[in-house]
Order: C-alpha cells, then sequence, then structure tokens
C-alpha cells in the first residue's frame, strides 16, 4: 500500500533552473494538494487540484505551475528557480470522503536553490 | 493576521505528564479541525479530526474545538517519549484549502 510517493526525496538546483517534483497517489483520490514548509513554519498551499483537469492557486502559488491529467499524478513545476523556493514540499491526497482521513500526506522532497 | 495562530514552543514535559497544545483562528467559516503529528524529516500524520465544536477521544488524545471562541486544544494524556514531535493544527470549511498553524515542537523527556 503505497499512499502517496513523492520523487525524488532530495535535490539541489542552481539559480535559474528548472524541475519537476513527482507527486503520485494509488488511492483513488480525487483531491490532492502541494504545499511547502519552510523552517519552523507550518505548510502553506502552493497548488490543488479537485479532479483530473482541475486545478486552482493556494496562499503561494507564484513561481510555480501544476497539472492534473490523470487522477493519480499531479507534478509540480519550477520553472526559474529562485533561493527563495528553498523548502520541503509535500503532496497530499483525499477523497473527503474518509472523514477520518482528511490527507495522506507523502514524505516530502528537500529542495534547496543555491 | 493569520488565518490561524499556533505558539511554536519549544514545549519541553516530563514523561506521564499532561500535555495541552493549542491554536486559535479567526476565519468563523471553517468547520473541520485537524491536529497532525510530524516527526523529523517525515510528512505530516493525522491524529485527531473534528467536526464544529466540541469534543473528541482518541486513546491518550483529546481534541477540543470552541467555536464560539474560534480556539482548539488537543490534549495528550501520560505523555511518553515517542511523543517527542512538532503537532500542527489545521482547518478548512471546503477540503478545497487547508490553513495550517506554524506547529509546535513537543519534547517529552524520559
Amino acid at each position: 500500500n503505497a499512499g502517496v510517493t513523492q520523487t525524488p526525496k532530495f535535490r539541489i538546483l542552481k539559480i535559474g533552473q528548472s524541475m519537476t517534483l513527482q507527486c503520485t497517489q494509488d488511492m483513488n483520490h480525487n483531491y490532492m494538494y502541494w504545499y511547502r514548509q519552510d523552517p519552523g513554519m507550518g505548510l502553506k498551499l502552493i497548488y490543488y487540484s479537485v479532479g483530473a483537469g482541475i486545478t486552482d492557486k493556494g496562499e503561494v502559488p507564484n513561481g510555480y505551475n501544476v497539472s492534473r491529467s490523470t487522477t493519480e499524478d499531479f507534478p509540480l513545476r519550477l520553472e526559474l528557480a529562485a533561493p527563495s523556493q528553498t523548502s520541503v514540499y509535500f503532496c497530499a491526497s483525499t477523497d473527503r470522503v474518509d472523514g477520518n482521513q482528511p490527507q495522506h500526506f507523502g514524505d516530502g522532497t528537500r529542495l534547496s536553490i543555491l | 493576521q493569520k488565518e490561524v495562530e499556533q505558539d511554536p514552543g519549544p514545549l519541553s514535559v516530563p514523561e506521564g505528564a499532561i500535555v495541552s497544545l493549542n491554536c486559535t483562528y479567526s476565519n468563523s467559516a471553517f468547520q473541520y479541525f485537524m491536529w497532525y503529528r510530524q516527526y523529523s524529516r517525515k510528512g505530516p500524520e493525522l491524529l485527531m479530526y473534528t467536526y464544529s465544536s466540541g469534543n473528541k477521544e482518541d486513546g491518550r488524545f483529546t481534541a477540543q474545538v470552541d467555536k464560539s471562541s474560534k480556539y482548539i486544544s488537543l490534549f495528550i494524556r501520560d505523555s511518553q517519549p515517542s511523543d517527542s514531535a512538532t503537532y500542527l493544527c489545521a482547518m478548512t470549511w471546503n477540503f478545497n484549502k487547508f490553513y495550517f498553524g506554524s506547529g509546535t515542537k513537543l519534547n517529552v523527556k524520559p
């Protein structure tokens, strides 16, 4: 039972480079989310999706893009990496039906921009 | 004003103590309230989930929601060293957007 899988676990980027953070869930959840967590801070919502083909901005979307072509996958794209995007990124999913488990989280991608 | 406020701690208690963790919020539309536990270098895991006001108990954990005061609490009884982690409160009104507190770091000393 994989749950939410994020790849890569760690990555170092140079300023101006681009990359895609991958997120896959095998629970057939419609709702998926991307968060960033800075040291000593809570989670800030970047983007979310309520189903395949539907995405919307969260609190901190600038500098990021997402797509949702399938129910399972919700990749996050950084086009021009900046030092301010150094953070830990978490992907989460929920089916909104199971009231005892609103969100399942992956173990995160630790990203450093140098 | 932040949507959700949470004291970052750290909070250090002896083993067996009762721990009280709290969050306040500003948006009266929030209906669903959650507490997550996060160990170092791991994703958050759900501890407690409450809809609207009231109390909910699960083993050593009790969650309380007071919507009139916009205040939620998590109590941990008979705290154990394995409870040492960061505790995050979170809330939402429609499951589209979740709002998290900054987290309280708890250390339970043996």
